[in-house]
């Protein structure tokens, strides 16, 4: 149980373009979702945390209108990376807190999306 | 915002050696948890240790929580060439919030 997906795995797509990143909890309802980005040989950074039917709550130094988050159910989390630039080429994780969850830091990943922007 | 650090960053052993990861936070916390990170992956989920506890052991692994010091230890024991990852402590340090350590990278040959 507690498994987290995210789509795609890997995408590659040019400079200027948009990028759509789903995470899904596949087994249990989660009203909280985090997005966390990870640089090669680094670790996780936390970019913001997603509420269901609320906007999301973006880290300090984190582009809320860059990296845009959309919660619209209680098992689907997306983030949209606007006008992608290779800088913004990265490791992007997500995790999921399940609705029944009475711990704060219950979270399940999801296994990651590598995206390279050219 | 970033967290406390680990070390050390990088351990290379023999196949049947102990491993020994440390971890360092800054504020009190609830609780301190480990994950493994195979590359390219996503997070599994290894232990949690509690702030009212000492030591806690899963399996070939033993987690020490010291809430004086602010810091944490991971060994893991008779370790596999599978054991090759990249480990993080993570506190909630900021609430609901996780923060991860710098993580260890440990490279077990065999």
């Amino acid at each position: 149980g507690a498994v987290v997906s995210q789509h795609p795995s890997w995408v590659i797509c040019k400079s200027g373009t948009s990028v759509k990143i789903e995470c899904r909890s596949l087994d249990f309802q989660a009203t909280t979702m985090f997005w966390y980005r990870q640089f090669p040989k680094q670790s996780l950074m936390l970019m913001a945390t997603s509420n269901e039917g609320s906007k999301a709550t973006y880290e300090q130094g984190v582009e809320k209108d860059k990296f845009l988050i959309n919660h619209a159910s209680l098992t689907l989390s997306t983030l949209t990376v606007t006008s992608a630039h290779p800088e913004d080429s990265s490791f992007y994780i997500c995790s999921a807190r399940p609705y029944t969850s009475g711990s704060p830091n219950e979270q399940y990943f999801g296994p990651g999306t590598r995206l390279t922007v050219t | 915002s970033q967290q406390g650090e680990e070390d050390p960053q990088a351990l290379s052993i023999q196949e049947g050696e102990n491993a020994t990861m440390n971890c360092s936070y800054k504020t009190s916390i609830n609780n301190l948890q480990w994950y493994r990170q195979n590359s390219g992956r996503g997070l599994v989920h290894l232990i949690l240790i509690r702030s009212n506890e000492r030591e806690k052991h899963s399996g070939r692994l033993r987690v020490t929580l010291d809430t004086s010091k602010k810091s944490s230890s991971l060994l893991i024991t008779a370790s596999r060439a599978a054991d090759t990852a990249s480990y993080f402590c993570a506190t909630d340090e900021h609430g609901n919030k996780l923060v991860f350590g710098a993580g260890t990278i440990l490279r077990v040959k065999s």
